[in-house]
C-alpha cells in the first residue's frame, strides 16, 4: 500500500525558508505514471495547490507562490521536497504532499493518495 | 484567475440525498474531482473526472458536470459521510490547480 509521510520543522521563523520533504514508501517515485504535488491548508480554511514535480524533475507551480517556490525530487532516497521563501504569516498552514498520476490529456486527474499533513507555523 | 464557488454548509438529514454544487465559468467543459475531508484528516478522492469512483468508494457517491455548475451527489447519506467537501479543476488558463472554497456537509 503506498504510503506518503511529511516531515520538516513544525516552526519557521518569519522571512525565512519553509523546507518539508515527503517520504514515499509502497512504491517508487521514479515511476513514470504519476506526478508528486504539495498541497496546503490554512487552520480553518481551504485547500491551496502549490505545486507539482516528475520523476525526471519537471515542475510547475501556482503562479501565486511561483516566485517562493521550488520543488525538488531525490531518486535514490524516493523523497521530494518544498521550499518555501520568505515566509509570513500568511503561510501557516497544514501543508500535505500528495500523488496524481501522469497523463497527456489537457485536464488531469485529482490527487488520489495524500500524507497526513504536517502543520508548519511562522511565527518569531 | 479561475474561481470555483461552493454553499458554505449543506444539512441532510440520514438516508436522504445531498446535492453539493461547484459553480465556476463554463465549468462543463472542465474535469472536475471531489474530495472529502474529515475533521484532522487528509481529503480523500471521491469523484474524478467529473462521474468516475475510484476503487473503494461507495456507490452513493455520484457526480455530474454541465454548464457552469457541477455537482456531487450523496445518495442514502449516512452519519459517517458528515465532512468537508472540495471540488477541484485544473485552470489551462493560467496552468493553476484550483479548489473550490468548500462545503460543510451536516448530518442531522
Amino acid at each position: 500500500q503506498l504510503q506518503l509521510q511529511e516531515s520538516g520543522p513544525g516552526l519557521v521563523k518569519p522571512s525565512e525558508t519553509l523546507s518539508l520533504t515527503c517520504t514515499v514508501s509502497g512504491g517508487s517515485i521514479s515511476s513514470s505514471s504519476y506526478y508528486w504535488g504539495w498541497i496546503r491548508q490554512p487552520p480553518g480554511k481551504g485547500l491551496e495547490w502549490i505545486g507539482s514535480i516528475y520523476y525526471s524533475g519537471s515542475t510547475y507551480y501556482n503562479p501565486s507562490l511561483k516566485s517562493r517556490v521550488t520543488i525538488s525530487v531525490d531518486t535514490s532516497k524516493n523523497q521530494f521536497s518544498l521550499k518555501l521563501s520568505s515566509v509570513t504569516a500568511a503561510d501557516t498552514a497544514v501543508y500535505y504532499c500528495a500523488r496524481r498520476e501522469f497523463t497527456t490529456v489537457t485536464s488531469p486527474p485529482g490527487f488520489d493518495y495524500w500524507g497526513q499533513g504536517t502543520l508548519v507555523t511562522v511565527s518569531s | 484567475s479561475y474561481v470555483l464557488t461552493q454553499p458554505p454548509s449543506v444539512s441532510v438529514a440520514p438516508g436522504k440525498t445531498a446535492r453539493i454544487t461547484c459553480g465556476g465559468n463554463n465549468i462543463g467543459s472542465k474535469s472536475v474531482h471531489w474530495y472529502q475531508q474529515k475533521p484532522g484528516q487528509a481529503p480523500v478522492l471521491v469523484i474524478y473526472y467529473d462521474s468516475d469512483r475510484p476503487s473503494g468508494i461507495p456507490e452513493r457517491f455520484s457526480g455530474s458536470n454541465s454548464g457552469n455548475t457541477a455537482t456531487l451527489t450523496i445518495s442514502r447519506v449516512e452519519a459517517g459521510d458528515e465532512a468537508d467537501y472540495y471540488c477541484q479543476v485544473w485552470d489551462s488558463s493560467s496552468d493553476n490547480y484550483v479548489f473550490g472554497t468548500g462545503t460543510k456537509v451536516t448530518v442531522l
